[in-house]
């Protein structure tokens, strides 16, 4: 069961490029969200998706672009890369039901911008 | 501005005796709260939940309390072990979003 797989686990780019990390669950989770994480800021939401051809911002959407076209997948898009977005970012999934979501998070991707 | 505070960023605790471990809120609003654990290079894990009616849940060694007047939650680990030496996130729901702390990094000391 591989669970939340992200892929790159690294990744240097240079400033105005473009990326694409990718996220893929395997637990029919129908909630999927990415994160980043930075020094005294804790795990900030960047976008997360109820469901397939759904899709919402978070605390910090600014410079990230998603979609959700399979329940499995949640791409998440760096359309012109900046040093500001040099971060390590987690994908996460969960089920949407009465109780706690649990989160399952990825193992990571560490972006950094030149 | 940050909704979910962890106000320690570190703490250093001998094997075997109390971990406490604190969180501090401002959202009213929250359903639910939960701590996740985090080893390095890896990605966050869960570890215990409390819905936002209950004020106590335990699982094995770790108990969470939760008070709400004081918007204020803390995770209690006896006893606790070195391979609970780990950054600890505590985190709150509203529906669909999650707002995590800073976190606390653990040393257990054998």
């Amino acid at each position: 069961n591989a669970g939340v797989t992200q892929t790159p686990k690294f990744q240097v780019l240079k400033t105005g490029q473009s990326m694409t990390l990718q996220c893929a669950q395997d637990m029919n989770h129908e909630y999927m969200s990415w994160y980043r994480q930075d020094p005294g800021m804790g795990l900030r939401l960047i976008h997360y998706s109820v469901g397939a051809g759904i899709t919402d911002q978070g605390e910090v959407p600014n410079g990230y672009n998603v979609s959700r076209s399979t329940t499995e997948d949640f791409p998440l898009r760096l359309l012109s890369a900046a040093p500001s977005q040099t971060s390590v970012y987690f994908c996460a999934s969960s089920t949407t039901s009465s109780g706690a979501n649990v989160l399952t998070f990825g193992a990571g991707s560490r972006l950094t911008v030149l | 501005d940050q909704q979910v505070k962890q106000n320690s960023p570190s703490l250093s605790v001998q094997e075997g005796r109390i971990s406490i471990l604190n969180c501090d809120y401002t959202n009213s609003m929250f359903d639910y709260f939960l701590w996740y654990k985090k080893y390095p290079a890896e990605g966050p894990t869960f570890l215990i939940s409390i819905s936002s009616i209950k004020d106590k849940n335990e699982d094995g060694r770790f108990t969470v309390f939760l008070n709400k007047s004081a918007k204020h939650l803390s995770l209690h680990i006896v006893p606790s072990q070195p391979g609970d030496s780990a950054v600890y996130f505590c985190a709150a729901s509203e529906g669909n979003q999650f707002y995590f702390g800073t976190g606390t990094s653990l040393t257990v000391i054998p």
